[in-house]
């Protein structure tokens, strides 16, 4: 069976100070990948998507980027955080074949950022 | 703009009674519809979804009903339980290779004993 893994799961970090979040998926190949976030009050945003190695598609523009050096790995960085990016970090995968066609997506457990 | 839409952000229903959950979309193109329910400080787990070729999908007490005239989706729960309190996500598909999902903002939904 697919898992997937998140961590940490809380992180409080200085205005200014990097960041990185991983994300790693077993059980499953060539999967699609997101990141999103959900600030307090608002919906589910997403940050960027990921279709394979290498290839990250930005959603938003923002202070963060991400990357994938392995095929179910999935980092979220920012070189200076904001307050404005505190927040619910959620990692989430499909599959690539589209089962069911729309995509359905599994989140990760998440990470509560909070920038101080 | 906001392209799926659940316009009210809580809802309180007792033990036992329905509950009904709205949501709104406004791209044509979407062509498959999912609900998502989310706890605190957990990631949101699949309830049901409904594809755009059908207008009713039901899996035990959860019912997801399709309006595609009006751009509109609702998801019933009969009977409602306590422990189906959470924050309901509605989201959209338009297919591709990609698959990405458009969320609406969520409903908080309270079901009370």
């Amino acid at each position: 069976s697919q898992t997937i893994h998140q961590w940490p799961a809380t992180l409080v970090q200085p205005v200014g100070s990097p960041l990185s979040l991983e994300c790693t998926v077993e059980g499953t190949s060539n999967p699609n990948l997101y990141w999103y976030r959900q600030a307090a009050g608002r919906g589910l945003q997403l940050l960027f998507y990921s279709v394979g190695i290498g290839q990250i598609s930005s959603e938003v523009p923002q202070n963060l980027s991400a990357s994938r050096p392995q095929d179910r790995q999935f980092i979220l960085s920012s070189k200076k955080l904001l307050l404005s990016d505190s927040g619910f970090y959620l990692c989430a995968w499909s599959s690539r074949g589209g089962i069911p066609p729309g995509g359905e997506q599994f989140f990760g457990p998440g990470t509560r950022l909070t920038v101080l | 703009d906001q392209q799926v839409k659940q316009n009210s952000p809580s809802l309180s229903v007792q033990e036992g009674r329905i509950s009904i959950l709205n949501c709104d979309y406004t791209n044509s193109m979407f062509d498959y519809f999912l609900w998502y329910k989310k706890y605190p400080a957990e990631g949101p787990t699949f309830l049901i979804s409904i594809s755009s070729i059908k207008d009713k999908n039901e899996d035990g007490r959860f019912t997801v009903f399709l309006n595609k005239s009006a751009k509109h989706l609702s998801l019933h729960i009969v009977p409602s339980q306590p422990g189906d309190s959470a924050v309901y996500f509605c989201a959209a598909s338009g297919g591709g290779s990609n698959y990405k999902l458009t969320f609406g903002k969520g409903t908080l939904l309270t079901v009370n004993p």
